[in-house]
Parts: C-alpha cells; sequence; structure tokens
C-alpha cells in the first residue's frame, strides 16, 4: 500500500534456482516484514527486522534469507532450499516503537512460480 | 503473542450489515487490535483499529467489550465490492512478530 515497492509483479524461477524478491518503502518506517501466503490461505510470516543490520525468523524462515542493509530496503532470497516456493509473497513494514498501536503497512506483493 | 480466531467464512447480501467477530483470549495490556481487508493477488489494506469501547471511522466501527477478549468488526450496509477476506491482528507493534490468522472470507450477494 502507498510507499511500499515490491517488484517483481510476476517471477517463474527453474528448480535449484535462487531468486530474490525486492522490497523498498519511503516511509521511514524502521520495522519492515516478509509474509507468505499460499492460494486461499492466510499469511505466515518468514522473517522480520526491527532495525537496520537486524532480522529475526518468523514462523516459515526455513529455506529463505533476507538483509538489511538499508533502513528502506529487505529484500527475501528464495533459495533452492525452499522446495515448495510458489505462492504470493507480500512485503510489509510499520514504524516503531510505539505509544499506540501503529498499523502495518502492505506492498501489492509478488507472485512467485516454479517452472 | 495473541493468538486469534476467526469465522472461516460468512455471507451477506448488499445493504446488509455485517458483523465479524475475533477471539483472542490471550490479549496483552499492550496489545492494540487492528482489521485489515484483502482482495485477490493484493496487500491486505488497513480498515480499523482500536484498543478498547468502540471506534468508528468512515468505513467501519469496532467493537471492544471490557474484558478485550474478543472485538466485532462491524461494516454498515456493504455492497459487492465489500466482497474480500477480513483478518484481525492483534499485537503489540514494538518489534513483536506479527503473526495473521487464518481471516474470514466475506462474500456479498446481489
Amino acid at each position: 500500500d502507498g510507499g511500499i515497492t515490491q517488484s517483481p509483479k510476476y517471477l517463474f524461477r527453474k528448480e535449484g534456482q535462487n531468486v530474490t524478491l525486492s522490497c523498498e518503502q519511503n516511509l521511514n518506517h524502521d520495522a519492515m516484514y516478509w509474509y507468505r501466503q499460499d492460494p486461499g490461505q492466510g499469511l505466515r510470516l518468514i522473517y522480520y527486522s526491527q532495525i537496520v543490520n537486524d532480522f529475526q525468523k518468523g514462523d516459515i524462515a526455513e529455506g529463505y534469507s533476507v538483509s538489511r542493509e538499508k533502513k528502506e530496503s529487505f529484500p527475501l532470497t528464495v533459495t533452492s532450499a525452499q522446495k515448495n516456493p510458489t505462492a504470493f509473497y507480500l512485503c510489509a513494514s510499520s514504524s516503531t516503537p510505539a505509544l499506540s498501536g501503529n498499523t502495518i503497512y502492505f506492498g501489492e506483493g509478488s507472485w512467485l512460480t516454479v517452472v | 503473542l495473541a493468538k486469534t480466531t476467526q469465522p472461516i467464512s460468512m455471507d451477506s447480501y448488499e445493504g446488509q450489515e455485517v458483523n465479524i467477530t475475533c477471539s483472542h483470549n490471550n490479549i496483552a495490556t499492550n496489545d492494540y487490535i487492528t482489521w485489515y481487508q484483502q482482495f485477490p493477488s493484493q496487500g491486505p489494506r488497513f480498515i480499523i483499529q482500536g484498543y478498547k469501547t468502540k471506534v468508528t471511522n468512515e468505513v467501519a466501527s469496532l467493537f471492544i467489550p471490557a474484558d478485550r477478549k474478543s472485538s466485532t468488526l462491524s461494516l454498515p450496509r456493504v455492497s459487492l465490492s465489500d466482497t474480500a477476506v477480513y483478518y484481525c491482528l492483534v499485537g503489540y507493534n514494538a518489534g513483536n512478530m506479527l503473526t495473521f490468522g487464518g481471516g474470514t472470507r466475506l462474500m456479498v450477494k446481489p
């Protein structure tokens, strides 16, 4: 949603290949997140980062890697170790810390398909 | 982290009011309750957020009882374009892992 750009929108991966999904935000948010969504299912957290050069595993981090070298950027690499990567990937960001609840803002998502 | 439970799906008709309830029995003192709307192949979009009692904005109302163990999203006079998945998210956004539940699929019929 406005201020978070994901690219590409559609990506095809061959077996055994690593691919990287880009996520850039201009909202000056400290925290960034990556979620995976399988068709008809809810969102599952892959990785999250509270601050530059720091990130934590979410519920389904195996087969994925991230980096947070800049505040604006949080790329996700889907490695060959991820055996079933076909899914919709969503990047999000939010501001921290909070005296009141902060909302998460989402990008428009990226579809990854294994061919 | 507070776990949420929502109905899997709901049906309604145009012009009706729709209420979607989310249970979050282990909500923490600092947790806020946020609702999102998601259309197919799009990122979820913020609808409304609250901490207690009632919150209203131009698109929805959020009712939170005193014990805060549940919350109800109310959509007045829904239209076909309100057909979407609605997620309830509970968490204090200060670096916590923010985990979504399965969401509620709302189908609005003509």
